[in-house]
């Protein structure tokens, strides 16, 4: 049984620079969500999906963040021209939804971005 | 504005005793509650969770509390164990409205198991 999985694990770019970052969700869950998490906090909600549409976005996300799931498998997450307040671990989760909700979500081992 | 807290940053507990770690909330909407474990290096990894519609819910070891009225929950470790070391975060979410269901965390407790 292969949970989540995220890649890169670790990311360092430079201020200005583009990084997208790739989920692979539980293969039979259908909503993926993006959380990122900064140091000393937990983790805040950035957006879901179920299978290929984007439900939700939070205020977080701004203009710069862009997340798809084009098949409703996996899912990218771009960062267009990163700023030094992008530096976080970013995680992905999924779960699954057959008619009615499940609210445990399973979470990957994260991509962790540092912004120079 | 924080409507998870966890208080306490850190717990430290002698191995075989109770680990108590605590969480409030503030949003009134929140009625399905969970706690999570992380290790270093590793996402959060799903412990136990309970509905509103209960007071406690148990699995094995832990055990997790809800006290709707004072927006207070809590989880037990019984006995604790040196793998119980990690960070617990709390989160929170509504299920009254659907595609609502976001988690919202807290800032965690880091609890560590003295041999």
């Amino acid at each position: 049984d292969t949970g989540v999985s995220q890649n890169p694990r670790h990311k360092i770019t430079k201020r200005g620079q583009n990084v997208t970052f790739r989920c692979d969700p539980i293969s039979e869950h259908n909503r993926l969500y993006w959380y990122r998490q900064t140091l000393g906090q937990g983790p805040e909600f950035l957006t879901y999906f179920q299978n290929e549409a984007q439900l939700e976005k939070s205020r977080l996300l701004s203009d710069r963040f862009s997340a798809e799931r084009p098949k409703g498998s996996f899912s990218t997450l771009e960062i267009q021209r990163t700023e030094q307040g992008d530096s976080a671990m970013y995680l992905c989760a999924s779960s699954p939804f057959t008619g009615t909700v499940s609210y445990e979500q399973y979470f990957g081992p994260g991509t962790r971005l540092t912004v120079t | 504005d924080q409507q998870v807290k966890q208080n306490s940053p850190s717990l430290s507990v002698q191995e075989g005793r109770i680990s108590i770690l605590n969480c409030d909330y503030t949003n009134s909407m929140f009625d399905y509650f969970l706690w999570y474990k992380k290790y270093p290096a590793e996402g959060p990894t799903f412990l136990i969770s309970i509905s509103s519609i209960k007071d406690k819910n148990e699995d094995g070891r832990f055990t997790v509390f809800l006290n709707k009225s004072a927006k207070h929950l809590s989880l037990h470790i019984v006995p604790s164990q040196p793998g119980d070391s990690a960070v617990y975060f709390c989160a929170a979410t509504p299920t009254i409205v659907f595609g609502n269901e976001k988690l919202t965390f807290g800032t965690g407790t880091r609890l560590t198991i003295i041999p």
